[in-house]
């Protein structure tokens, strides 16, 4: 069964501080990997979803990364803002048709 | 910009009463699925449908929950009787149908309270 593991479970950091935010995943025979950020109670809003043949995806100041070998992949914040503060959920679609999703990063930026 | 839309937002119900929760996936997407998220906890794969049948059910999705597409537009969750672990909010999210690896977008969610 596989299992998505994000760490840390929360991180605090300074306005204009760039973060790295982690999951990792123990079966490698992923479809893809999608990122979602969600705010305190409300839907998820998907970020970046990227392709199991592709490293890479950028969207902005986000940036994430895919490694299958090592079962990982990172979502880079650059600059961050107070307005970035949510909840950082990856989620792996190991099957086509479901998304196994980890227990997230909690970020809070500092104005 | 197209989305998934649900309703209702909050629903409150006692413990046995049947509850039907409501979607409207994107227009031209596919496949449609209803994840779960209990407060505090991981968000949870329930079932995944596509051409009118269920593709994939979790464990959760017992014979209390059954899903629906009663029209061209609507993708509905139905719990027959619900119990106190029900309680969550649920999600229902919709993917075009552009091979395996599309993106999944997910509504704003409907918090289910179960008293």
């Amino acid at each position: 069964k596989q299992e998505v593991t994000q760490i840390p479970a929360a991180l605090s950091v300074p306005e204009g501080e760039n973060l790295v935010l982690n999951c990792s995943f123990t079966d490698s025979a992923i479809y893809n990997l999608q990122w979602f950020r969600q705010d305190p109670g409300k839907g998820l809003t998907s970020l970046l979803l990227i392709q199991s043949s592709q490293r890479e995806q950028t969207s902005g100041r986000l940036n994430a990364s895919l490694d299958k070998s090592s079962g990982r992949s990172t979502l880079y914040i650059a600059a961050s803002q107070p307005g970035d503060s949510a909840t950082y959920l990856c989620a792996d679609g190991m099957s086509a048709r479901q998304l196994t999703f980890g227990s997230g990063t909690q970020l809070t930026v500092l104005p | 910009e197209p989305e998934v839309t649900q309703t209702p937002s909050h629903q409150v119900t006692q413990m046995g009463q049947e509850v039907i929760l409501r979607c409207v996936p994107i227009s031209n997407h596919l496949y449609f699925y209803w994840y779960r998220q209990i407060l505090g906890q991981k968000v949870e794969f329930l079932v995944s449908f596509y051409n009118n049948e269920i593709s994939e059910k979790s464990e959760i999705f017992d014979d209390q929950f059954s899903v629906e597409r009663p029209d061209g537009s609507n993708f509905t969750l139905k719990i027959r009787s619900t119990k106190l672990e029900d309680s969550a909010m649920y999600f229902c999210a919709s993917r075009a149908g552009t091979g395996v690896s599309g993106e999944q977008y997910f509504g704003p969610g409907t918090r289910l309270t179960v008293t």
